[in-house]
């Protein structure tokens, strides 16, 4: 497709459920990235792709968090048994991540998954 | 945690105005760039200023970079109702030397309202 899309828009899960949301980003992008952002803030950092291979978890709040991106090209976002704290907005970004010293990384965003855990 | 801050947090003009949005940062940056989001949606990437930059402009867009007071400013000049939106600053903090994508860390935002 033309742009990140992201599915689903919308996911309401009871607490303890377990959730996946998926990113399907722009076609022969080399980098993908997964944001949190909370309500009347801006995205932060959760982890970061290159291809297949997960370079970066850094931002993962906790070990209930998992990241995928298995062939280098979609990836899922699975939280095991959602807190209430785990609501808001998952954003999935893709950049070409061209090599070299005139890389910008710029990056193209999804329009996200909003979650809200009751 | 967010990189910085930005300010005001809301702002507020009639259609036709200036709005002048400001963004301070933390570390060293690789360059810094500009984001918009409407409501419900994703960003959209505005413009890019590197480190070694000091000013940038875009059709009605024009960025400052200060990176000795680590601050960018971001102009828009005779602004419309459709610029109705969250900016948001980004900072990338990757080095250049080793080629590959990083993550970018975001300011806190600025709610811009333009009315018509």
């Amino acid at each position: 497709g033309a742009g990140v899309s992201q599915s689903p828009r919308y996911k309401v899960a009871k607490r303890g459920q377990d959730v996946a949301l998926r990113c399907d980003p722009i076609s022969g992008h080399v980098s993908l990235f997964w944001y949190q952002q909370a309500l009347g803030q801006g995205p932060e950092f959760l982890t970061y792709f290159q291809n297949e291979a997960q370079l970066d978890k850094s931002g993962l709040p906790s070990d209930r968090f998992f990241a995928e991106r298995p062939e280098g090209s979609v990836s899922t976002l699975k939280i095991q048994r959602t807190q209430q704290e785990d609501s808001a907005v998952y954003l999935c970004a893709s950049s070409s991540g061209l090599a070299g010293a005139s890389a910008k990384n710029i990056q193209y965003f999804g329009a996200g998954t909003r979650l809200s855990v009751l | 945690s967010q990189q910085g801050e930005e300010d005001p947090q809301a702002l507020s003009i009639q259609e036709g105005e200036n709005a002048t949005m400001n963004c301070s940062y933390k570390t060293s940056i690789n360059n810094l760039q500009w984001y918009r989001q409407n409501s419900g949606r994703g960003l959209v990437h505005l413009i890019l200023i590197r480190s070694n930059e000091r000013e940038k402009h875009s059709g009605r867009l024009r960025v400052t970079l200060d990176t000795s007071k680590k601050s960018s400013s971001l102009l828009i000049t005779a602004s419309r109702a459709a610029d109705t939106a969250s900016y948001f600053c980004a900072t990338d903090a990757s080095r250049v030397s080793s080629g590959s994508a990083r993550q970018l860390t975001f300011g806190s935002g600025t709610q811009l309202t333009v009315l018509p």
